[in-house]
């Protein structure tokens, strides 16, 4: 059974830092890229983050590029989303994703981990 | 980028009712188009793929159609458990892989 169990979350202050990891199990971790999704209270989805099967492409979205650095180590079947520089508009619950085995959707979930931004 | 829109923003039905969600992509994204259904407080899950495909577990009163710009979900006949927020996302643009804004479904 795949699982993905996010963790680091927390409150932190605006212009902070936080790391946050999802240590997967249940599949061939270093088969498939990965994803951060993250959802602010209240609201939709959004993907933040991808990386692919060896680390060495990664891409972000607009609103945190610059920011947030994605990473993942196969050895330890762990993947990490750091990110600096926090802002308000950060605060929501962040997902890490698996793609499917075509590499088109997210066929497996995390239960999420809540980052809140606040003095 | 490619933005996705979904109507109506929200719907309210009675278990047995036929559903029909509708999503639409501001440029053509073949068939590369995905379901999932979001209850409160729980990770999305992963309904339709590749805009009809069923995904393996899910019930088959779920089934999703379209290309192109145009897509639907269709929930054959609403079961209690259905009632949850649905996304369309599209796979189109690897891998930024963009989200619709979400239908949520309640009790009529």
């Amino acid at each position: 059974e795949v699982q993905l169990l996010e963790s680091g979350g927390g409150l932190v202050q605006p212009g902070g830092s936080l790391r946050l990891s999802c240590a997967a199990s249940g599949f061939i971790f270093n088969n498939y890229a990965m994803s951060w999704v993250r959802q602010a209270p209240g609201k939709g989805l959004e993907w933040v983050s991808a990386i692919s099967v060896s680390g060495g492409s990664t891409y972000y979205a607009d609103s945190v590029r610059g920011r947030f650095t994605i990473s993942r180590d196969n050895s330890n079947n762990t993947l990490y989303l750091q990110m600096n520089s926090l802002r308000a508009e950060d605060t929501a619950v962040y997902y890490c994703a698996k793609d499917d085995p075509w590499g088109r959707a997210y066929d497996s979930w995390g239960q999420g981990t809540l980052v809140t931004v606040s003095s | 980028d490619i933005q996705m829109t979904q109507s109506p923003s929200s719907l309210s039905a009675s278990v047995g009712d036929r559903v029909t969600i509708t999503c639409r992509a501001s440029q053509s994204i073949s068939s590369h188009l995905n379901w999932y259904q979001q209850k409160p407080r729980k990770a999305p899950k992963l309904l339709i793929y590749a805009a009809s495909s069923l995904q393996s577990g899910v019930p088959s009163r779920f089934s999703g159609s379209g290309s192109g710009t145009d897509f639907t979900l269709t929930i054959s006949s609403l079961q209690p458990e259905d009632f949850a927020t649905y996304y369309c996302q599209q796979s189109y643009s690897i891998p930024r892989f963009t989200f619709g804004p979400g239908t949520k479904v309640d009790i009529k």
